[in-house]
């Protein structure tokens, strides 16, 4: 079954400080990978995904397949990228029990102290 | 409110009471998704509807019951729910079932409190 692991429950860093969110996947097919966010009393929405190769809020996430990992990072940490990470995974390919279904890791409660 | 709307936002119910979550969404997607966030779990996937049809039934029990009656609406009727129910469910949709170039969307989630 497919699975996605956020080995950090809680990360904290100071403002200005690179930070990492690791996210691990196992998919033995192509994965599409994607990053989600909730801040404090918003919905959950949707950050980067990594078929788009984009920047977001200074963001960026690097598929690597020979290590199954998806880690979102930042080289300066904001005070209002405080929030919950969630990685996300979705089969790309129709068929098996994998298809249609997005699953989520366990989340990443990112603090950026000033 | 644009997207995905959820009502409502709070609900407490007893353990014999029956109620129903509804979620709405005017973005043209053509799938929606319930799934439940409590604080100890990943989010999981409850239920999946692509064109009004449910494709996934994600090994949830029966006092949990999905109802889709076109593609800007989705229910979840509760019925005889146990104090462990209690979460956040969050309704989401997508276009055509897959999210690889919009994501999901998500609505603000209703918070179940059994009692």
């Amino acid at each position: 079954a497919q699975r996605v692991t956020q080995p950090e429950k809680l990360l904290s860093v100071f403002k200005g400080a690179p930070v990492e969110l690791k996210c691990n996947y196992s998919y033995s097919g192509s994965p599409e990978l994607f990053w989600y966010v909730q801040y404090s009393r918003q919905r959950l929405q949707l950050l980067l995904r990594h078929i788009s190769r984009e920047s977001i809020k200074g963001f960026t996430a690097d598929l690597n397949k020979g290590e199954t990992s998806f880690h979102l990072k930042k080289p300066f940490a904001q005070e209002e990228d405080s929030a919950m990470y969630y990685c996300a995974h979705y089969p790309s390919r129709a068929g098996g029990t994998s298809y249609g279904k997005l699953t989520f890791g366990q989340g990443t409660i990112l603090t950026v102290h000033p | 409110e644009t997207g995905v709307t959820q009502t409502p936002r709070h609900l407490v119910m007893g353990m014999t009471n029956k109620k129903s979550l509804k979620c709405e969404q005017h973005l043209g997607h053509n799938a929606m998704y319930w799934y439940k966030q409590s604080a100890k779990k990943p989010l999981e996937l409850m239920f999946v509807y692509n064109f009004k049809e449910q494709t996934e039934n994600n090994s949830v029990p029966s006092r949990f019951s999905p109802e889709c009656p076109n593609s800007s609406h989705l229910f979840l009727h509760l019925h005889t729910l146990q104090p462990e129910d209690s979460a956040l469910y969050l309704c989401a949709s997508s276009r055509e079932g897959r999210p690889a170039n919009y994501g999901y969307t998500f609505g603000s989630g209703t918070r179940l409190t059994v009692v």
